[in-house]
């Protein structure tokens, strides 16, 4: 079955630190990976995704993200964290399946950034 | 454009009413999707659609139903409230493609009482 894993509830950095929030993902196939991030009281905001191609992607804001294949991972980092990073951020692949041929997307559970002034 | 919309932004029901939370995108996308988000579950697929006249099941369909007789548009309905439905409901819309990320609409909190 695909999964998505974000092992760690919360992470918390000091201000101009470099920051990482970690995923693991398990799928059949080719992975399609996504990260969002939400502020409080607010729907999902797209952040960045990897498709095919490097391994290093960047998106908004500033951050980026490193596919390790052989790890299964897709790692979210921004070399300098600001206070209006603080946010919950989630890590998501898009699974093949679906009676209707469709792509469904599974979505960890979260991680709390909290960046600490 | 407006992107993705849901009203209402909040509803108080007693167990055992129904309603129906409402979901708009003007982006013409394929691929419409309903969310329910509750503390360190992250975010749990309840139906899903990919055009007009199609709907699929998720992770956590029990208690809800959907149709989509347009593409623009896509209802959620609870047919009698339970608490255990109380929590942040997310619709979203993509292109049909498994490359395409998701736009969210900004939530409806439901709380059942």
């Amino acid at each position: 079955a695909q999964s998505v894993a974000q092992p760690e509830d919360q992470v918390n950095v000091a201000e101009g630190n470099p920051l990482t929030v970690k995923c693991t993902y398990s799928v059949s196939g080719n992975p399609y990976l996504f990260w969002y991030v939400q502020y409080p009281n607010r729907g999902l905001q797209f952040l960045l995704k990897y498709i095919t191609g490097d391994n290093l992607v960047k998106g908004s804001y500033g951050f980026e993200a490193e596919f390790n294949k052989s790890q299964t991972s897709f790692h979210l980092k921004k070399p300098s964290a600001l206070v209006s990073d603080s946010a919950l951020y989630f890590c998501a692949v898009r699974d093949a399946g679906g009676t209707s041929g469709t792509y469904k997307y599974i979505f960890g559970t979260g991680t709390r950034l909290k960046v600490l002034a | 454009n407006a992107g993705v919309t849901q009203t209402p932004k909040f509803q108080v029901l007693k167990t055992g009413q129904s309603m129906t939370l409402q979901c708009a995108q003007d982006m013409n996308h394929e691929y419409m999707s309903w969310y329910r988000q509750d503390p360190g579950m992250g975010l749990r697929l309840i139906h899903y659609s990919v055009g007009a006249g199609i709907t699929d099941q998720g992770e956590v369909p029990n208690g809800y139903n959907v149709s989509r007789s347009t593409t623009e548009d896509f209802p959620l309905r609870l047919l009698s409230a339970a608490p255990s439905q109380t929590s942040v409901y997310f619709c979203a819309s993509s292109p049909a493609g498994q490359s395409y990320e998701q736009y969210f609409g900004p939530g409806t909190r439901l709380t059942v009482t």
